[in-house]
């Protein structure tokens, strides 16, 4: 069965503190994994989208990683500040079928405290 | 700065009433997505379309239905609401120039009485 799994489930840090989220997924053909960030009470934004043959990719304060051969993401945020406080979510795209099938990960509440 | 317009924002309606949530993107995308999101719960897929007069249901069952009359328009309706419709609705596009990449609305928050 195809899933995402994200953890933890909740994460609680102090403002200028790094941290770093894991996804894990059995998602098979596997095209792309990209992160989102969704503020409460709105849509999510991507952050990054890694293919098979990326194994970092950076964006400002958030640096993505993606292990294929273990199926294993990560997110580190570097230097956390007030508004990243949010739900980060992991989202795997297989290759299979024509709607390009993406799979949602529960999501990591990320809480940065002053 | 959203391309990606819902309406309203939040909407508390009366069991029975017939609902539509609009949603209306400006970047000429093919594809577009209804998600239903409940509290920390993964997004689930309702609805899609590939493009003018195509519609499909999605992965997760609803009693909602949707229309794609223009391209840039994909509303959902409800006919008769019901409390287990209270959730988060969340609009999508996407197109093979952003490497099919979504872009999100805000979402409209369904509550109902």
């Amino acid at each position: 069965k195809n899933q995402v799994e994200q953890s933890p489930q909740s994460l609680i840090i102090l403002e200028g503190k790094n941290c770093t989220l894991q996804c894990n997924y059995t998602v098979s053909p596997f095209s792309n994994l990209r992160w989102y960030k969704q503020d409460t009470g709105r849509g999510p934004v991507s952050l990054t989208i890694m293919t098979f043959s990326e194994n970092t990719k950076s964006n400002g304060r958030y640096t993505a990683t993606l292990d294929a051969d273990t199926k294993q993401s990560s997110l580190h945020i570097t230097a956390s500040q007030l508004s990243d406080s949010a739900s980060y979510i992991c989202v795997v795209s297989d290759r299979g079928s024509t709607l390009g099938r993406l799979y949602f990960g529960r999501g990591t509440q990320l809480t940065v405290w002053p | 700065e959203a391309d990606i317009y819902q309406t309203p924002r939040y909407l508390v309606i009366g069991t029975g009433k017939k609902i539509t949530l609009e949603c209306s993107q400006t970047m000429g995308h093919d594809k577009m997505y209804w998600y239903q999101q409940d509290p920390g719960m993964e997004l689930h897929l309702i609805h899609y379309s590939y493009g003018v007069n195509s519609t499909e249901k999605g992965d997760l069952s609803s009693e909602s239905t949707v229309s794609r009359i223009r391209t840039e328009h994909f509303p959902l309706t409800l006919e008769s609401a019901r409390p287990s419709h209270t959730s988060q609705y969340l609009c999508a596009s996407s197109d093979y120039k952003t490497d099919y990449g979504y872009t999100f609305g805000s979402g409209t928050r369904l509550t109902v009485v």
